[in-house]
């Protein structure tokens, strides 16, 4: 079964650096997933598709700022430089023919 | 630029069928990708609904499929979602995107949601 999983809450400082982590269920670790924020009281925002080998395709105006890397089975978003409009809720999404998963999602606290 | 508009009742009662449309602007549905479904508890994640392709072909999550019926409207450039036997569980903000083509599934563009309640 296909299964993104997402620990629940990260924190960082501001200006400081952070990394978020979605983990492909076995047998899924060569899938590419999608990364996504929504900021408080807001419908979510594209980030970048995130490929097995590290490469990503960032949606329109996405900051620098924001990068990904991929490790087996594991995807992360790199975020650096925090800002505090950065605190908000990620998540990551992929798909297999005929079906689309989300991950549970990872609340982003910047201090 | 993409841009997808939910529209429809923000209140539903129980038992009855929830519609929404979707209207997209800035790309001719006809041109391919699918259009998709989504909503958001209160207070929970996201959950995937289903897709629709131009030529009316679809997928649903196996958990809705029962209830759910996906159209499209090529003319108006708008896709539409039923959803029928609500219950308070479907009480969710639902959002429409644009959601990928060629093998490659996933959303690039979003709808800013809209909050569909069911109560009596």
């Amino acid at each position: 079964q296909l299964v993104l999983t997402q620990s629940p809450s990260a924190s960082a400082s501001l200006g400081a650096s952070v990394k978020l982590t979605c983990t492909l269920s076995s047998g899924h670790s060569t899938y590419a997933i999608a990364w996504h924020q929504q900021q408080p009281e807001k419908g979510p925002r594209y980030l970048m598709r995130l490929n097995s080998d590290g490469s990503h395709i960032k949606g329109d105006g996405i900051p620098d700022r924001f990068s990904g890397s991929s490790s087996g089975a594991e995807r992360y978003l790199i975020i650096s430089s925090l800002q505090s409009e950065d605190g908000a809720d990620y998540y990551c999404q992929t798909w297999a023919p005929g079906i689309r998963v989300f991950g549970g999602g990872t609340k982003l606290t910047v201090l | 630029q993409v841009l997808l508009q939910e529209s429809g009742p923000g209140l539903v009662k129980p038992s009855e069928t929830l519609s929404l449309t979707c209207t997209v602007s800035g790309y001719s549905i006809s041109s391919g990708y699918y259009w998709g479904w989504i909503r958001q508890p209160p207070g929970k994640g996201l959950e995937w609904i289903g897709d629709i392709y131009h030529n009316g072909n679809t997928y649903y999550n196996p958990s809705l499929k029962s209830r759910v019926t996906m159209s499209v409207d090529t003319s108006k450039n708008q896709f539409s979602l039923k959803l029928s036997s609500v219950t308070a569980a479907d009480t969710a903000v639902y959002y429409c995107a644009r959601d990928g083509l060629s093998g490659s599934y996933y959303v690039d563009y979003w709808g800013q949601g809209t909050l569909v309640t069911v109560s009596s």
